[in-house]
């Protein structure tokens, strides 16, 4: 599965939208982007999935670059319970074979 | 998530105890997996099921086994507790549509 980078963390002021980049430069053709959430002391949540079209759902869009390198999770109206560690992750089967790599993830701070 | 039960929630146990920890899923998922979690590694597969009675290694499998003798159940059994394995567990499903759901995890201590 290709690796991601991310920022370490990200501060956004409550209301206001919350637009978190991934880089994933060597993903391949069949690969997927994956989004995770994980809010403190709980388990991780799904977010948002998506291979080359840009995806929405009632938690955040996802924009993915024309040429797949990068993309972009967006929290349209950020609240303080979206304050978690954000994981970008890249896999071909979605993890069926429970081989995700969460690595460090993106920690969103929302503020009032 | 309400379609993952996970038990117990804590559990402090000595060294060289056996444990058994328990997870529940109610949505018939075929996939379920074993993970835990450690300051500074992120979540670590311990083992996972595709299947009753079909079981597979994870990268930290040492030290622990599973048995899947129904759908809804999967169940992560250290035999001889060591403090290396004070971790919080998280177990999981896996759906193609909507990738993994977890459950709310159990914070194990071993003393």
């Amino acid at each position: 599965d290709a690796k991601t980078t991310q920022p370490t963390s990200m501060d956004c002021a409550e209301g206001r939208a919350a637009n978190l980049p991934c880089n994933h430069s060597t993903i391949s053709g069949n690969e997927y982007v994956y989004w995770y959430r994980q809010i403190h002391s709980q388990g991780p949540q799904y977010i948002i999935h998506g291979l080359k079209n840009n995806e929405t759902n009632e938690m955040a869009s996802l924009i993915i670059t024309e040429d797949r390198k990068s993309s972009t999770l967006i929290l349209p109206h950020a609240t303080l319970r979206d304050t978690a560690v954000y994981y970008c992750i890249v896999t071909a089967d979605g993890g069926s074979q429970g081989n995700l790599i969460f690595g460090k993830g993106t920690k969103l701070s929302v503020k009032p | 998530d309400a379609g993952i039960t996970q038990s117990p929630r804590h559990k402090v146990t000595e060294t060289g105890t056996p444990v058994t920890l328990r997870c529940h899923q109610t949505e018939n998922h075929r996939y379920m997996y074993w993970y835990r979690q450690d300051p500074g590694h992120g979540l670590r597969l311990i083992h996972y099921s595709y299947g009753v009675k079909d079981t597979d290694k994870g990268e930290v499998s040492d030290g622990y086994s599973v048995s899947r003798s129904k759908t809804e159940d999967f169940l992560l059994t250290l035999e001889s507790a060591t403090s290396s394995q004070t971790s919080v567990y998280f177990c999981a499903t896996y759906r193609q549509s909507s990738g993994y759901t977890f459950g709310s995890g159990t914070r194990l201590t071993v003393v």
